[in-house]
């Protein structure tokens, strides 16, 4: 069974920061790894997909990993923001079945102005 | 740019009645799905759907049921509301098989059974 970990549970750095995510899973057959984000009482916004034969993704200030190998992905957060103040959620699909996507339970950001 | 839209934001709700969610997406995507999202538990899988008519249990199907009678939506069902089943609901969709397809979701919807 598939488990999806990311620590810490809760960050909070001052604006202008660079910070880094982290995510990790168990089982490494997976079609591909996003990344979301989430503001309170609101869906879950896509930020990056990596697909299992990539190594990152980029899209503006945030840059994604993928080391399917060891079962880590990170996200790093350049110059930080208080608007990226939000949960931060990675979620694995995997192969096979159903395709099931797993998810983490989140990273609360808190970007201090 | 997909859409994913959940009918209602806020719903509540008495226990015992019926409660319709629905969530319609402009995509023509195959799989959609219906979560449930509580503080500590994280997304939790009630039910998908890969294709019209078809649907399959996830992880909590219990006290649920859903209906797929068009392709571009997806409607979950909670026969007799409890109060164990206030929660935020999201609804997602994606394509089949593919590894560049993301998963998208909408809003949300927050459920109050009293």
């Amino acid at each position: 069974k598939q488990e999806v970990t990311q620590i810490p549970a809760a960050l909070s750095v001052p604006e202008g920061e660079n910070l880094v995510l982290n995510c990790s899973f168990t089982d490494s057959a997976i079609y591909n790894l996003q990344w979301f984000r989430q503001d309170p009482g609101k869906g879950l916004t896509s930020l990056l997909l990596i697909q299992s034969s990539q190594r990152e993704q980029t899209s503006g200030r945030l840059n994604a990993s993928l080391d399917k190998s060891s079962g880590r992905s990170t996200l790093y957060i350049a110059a930080s923001q208080p608007g990226d103040s939000a949960t931060y959620l990675c979620a694995v699909k995997g192969i096979g079945g159903y395709q099931k996507v797993t998810f983490g339970t989140g990273t609360k950001l808190q970007v201090i102005p | 740019d997909v859409k994913v839209t959940q009918s209602s934001r806020y719903l509540v709700k008495r226990t015992g009645e019926k409660v319709f969610l629905e969530c319609v997406q402009d995509m023509d995507h195959e799989n959609m799905f219906w979560y449930r999202q509580d503080p500590g538990l994280g997304l939790r899988l009630i039910y998908f759907s890969y294709d019209v008519k078809m649907k399959e249990k996830g992880d909590i199907p219990e006290g649920y049921s859903v209906s797929r009678e068009k392709k571009e939506r997806f409607s979950l069902i909670l026969e007799s509301a409890s109060t164990n089943q206030t929660s935020m609901y999201l609804c997602a969709s994606s394509h089949t098989g593919r590894d560049n397809s993301p998963l998208h979701f909408g809003n949300g919807t927050r459920l109050t059974v009293t």
